[in-house]
């Protein structure tokens, strides 16, 4: 069955620190891959996502994330990040029909 | 802007009780789904509909039931409302096309608590 592994529950950094927070999926086939943020109070929002081309896909806020095939990773990173970056973050895969698959969540603070 | 309206963000129900949740999406999605949020746990998929009056389960299914008479409006239903159902639950909407990539648009949730 298709599943999306989030490697971290809670990351604390630094502003300014670099972030990466890993995303594993376990589909064989064709796949879309998404990042969705939560910021505190509000709803889910997409981040970015991958559907084809470039492996190296760029979202909002600076955020970027990096299909891997061979590793079955879609992990997302930040080379600088800020306080209003705090938020939960979800890895989500869809093999193209209607069903998307979610993560457990990471959530991130970041201290001001 | 794609809009996906929850009627309710915060509900109070007794134990047994039944519970309608409802959510209304404006651009003419053909997909329409229910998870919940649970921390450590991530987004579960509880149903899930493709099109009027068609729906499928998802994976967390029991308890549950849900009904789409009109493409915009998908219903969850907690048919005898019971204490491990408190949670927060996420209506969501896609078009499901190729070139949408199946993004899907969220409500802003609706926290039950079963009391």
């Amino acid at each position: 069955a298709q599943s999306v592994s989030q490697h971290n529950h809670h990351v604390i950094l630094s502003e300014a620190a670099s972030l990466e927070l890993g995303c594993n999926y376990s589909y064989g086939g064709t796949v879309n891959l998404f990042w969705y943020v939560q910021y505190p109070g509000q709803h889910l929002q997409l981040l970015l996502k991958y559907f084809s081309g470039d492996p190296l896909v760029k979202g909002i806020k600076g955020f970027e994330a990096e299909f891997i095939k061979s590793k079955f990773s879609f992990n997302l990173r930040k080379p600088s990040v800020q306080w209003s970056d705090t938020a939960e973050y979800f890895c989500a895969s869809s093999s193209g029909g209607f069903k998307t698959i979610f993560g457990a969540g990471t959530r991130l603070f970041v201290k001001a | 802007d794609v809009k996906v309206t929850q009627s309710s963000r915060y509900l109070v129900k007794r134990t047994g009780e039944k519970v309608f949740l409802e959510c209304v999406q404006d651009m003419d999605h053909e997909n329409m789904f229910w998870y919940r949020q649970d921390p450590g746990l991530g987004l579960r998929l509880i149903y899930f509909s493709y099109d009027v009056k068609m729906k499928e389960k998802g994976d967390i299914p029991e308890g549950y039931s849900v009904s789409r008479e009109k493409k915009e409006r998908f219903s969850l239903i907690l048919e005898s409302a019971s204490t491990n159902q408190t949670s927060m639950y996420l209506c969501a909407s896609s078009s499901g096309t190729e070139s949408s990539g199946n993004t899907i648009y969220f409500g802003e949730g609706s926290w039950l608590t079963v009391v």
